[in-house]
């Protein structure tokens, strides 16, 4: 399967705990974004990254939640200090470098759940 | 914020029927994609339509835009349960270099068989 994976697909934690999830884009694709979806609404971009720079980020990704991609492959996005209002389905997509704004691939995304 | 708004937020429809959503959105775009997601799960690209284009057509589907009426429709002729998902256009915006989409609310679409 060469499609965009997330891990893991479902986290459950307490509120005040940190947590990371990985994202790896489909292989060659350059380009990496996050987005959070809650419940009846659609996703929101979060940051977005060219191989390993940092290009983008949303006024949604507040000090709690750092992204990186350090060898431009696999991404990580961590929060700390969870809160309830985290809760949401965090989503993954990559892109290649034909165009901008091209067609992006979502993976299954990960599940968040801050008890 | 959200740029795209859906309509109908909801559409329930018999098998073999056409469905039609419709997508309105704000600002100058480069170009418009629809995404279908299932329940809980990722997003599966569907079509894409640059801001110079008027109409395309994919399989089943017919995806219209109006750029001076800032807005696109999704047709999906002789619908199948299996369509029954939440239907999603997404803007690629022009202004300040951003590469990221802009997702509406979606309209949730159930196919009775």
């Amino acid at each position: 399967d060469t499609g965009v994976s997330q891990d893991p697909r479902h986290k459950i934690t307490k509120r005040g705990q940190n947590v990371t999830f990985r994202c790896d884009p489909i292989s060659e694709h350059n380009r990496l974004y996050w987005y959070r979806q809650t419940l009846g609404q659609g996703p929101e971009f979060l940051t977005y990254f060219q191989n390993e720079a940092q290009l983008e980020k949303s006024r949604l990704l507040s000090d709690r939640f750092s992204a990186e991609r350090p060898k431009g492959s696999f991404s990580t996005l961590e929060i700390q200090r969870t809160e309830q209002g985290d809760s949401a389905m965090y989503l993954c997509a990559s892109s290649p470098s034909r165009a901008r704004t091209d067609t992006q691939y979502f993976g299954p995304g990960t599940r968040l759940t801050v008890l | 914020s959200q740029q795209g708004e859906e309509d109908p937020q909801a559409l329930s429809i018999q098998e073999g029927e056409n469905a039609t959503m419709n997508c309105s959105y704000k600002t100058s775009i480069n170009n418009l994609q629809w995404y279908r997601q299932n329940s809980g799960r990722g997003l599966v690209h569907l079509i894409l339509i640059r801001s110079n284009e008027r109409e395309k057509h994919s399989g089943r589907l017919r995806v219209t835009l109006d750029t001076s009426k800032k807005s696109s429709s999704l047709l999906i002729t002789a619908s199948r349960a299996a369509d029954t998902a939440s239907y999603f256009c997404a803007t690629a915006l022009t202004q300040g270099g951003s590469e990221k989409l802009v997702f509406g609310k979606g309209t949730k679409l159930t196919v009775n068989p």
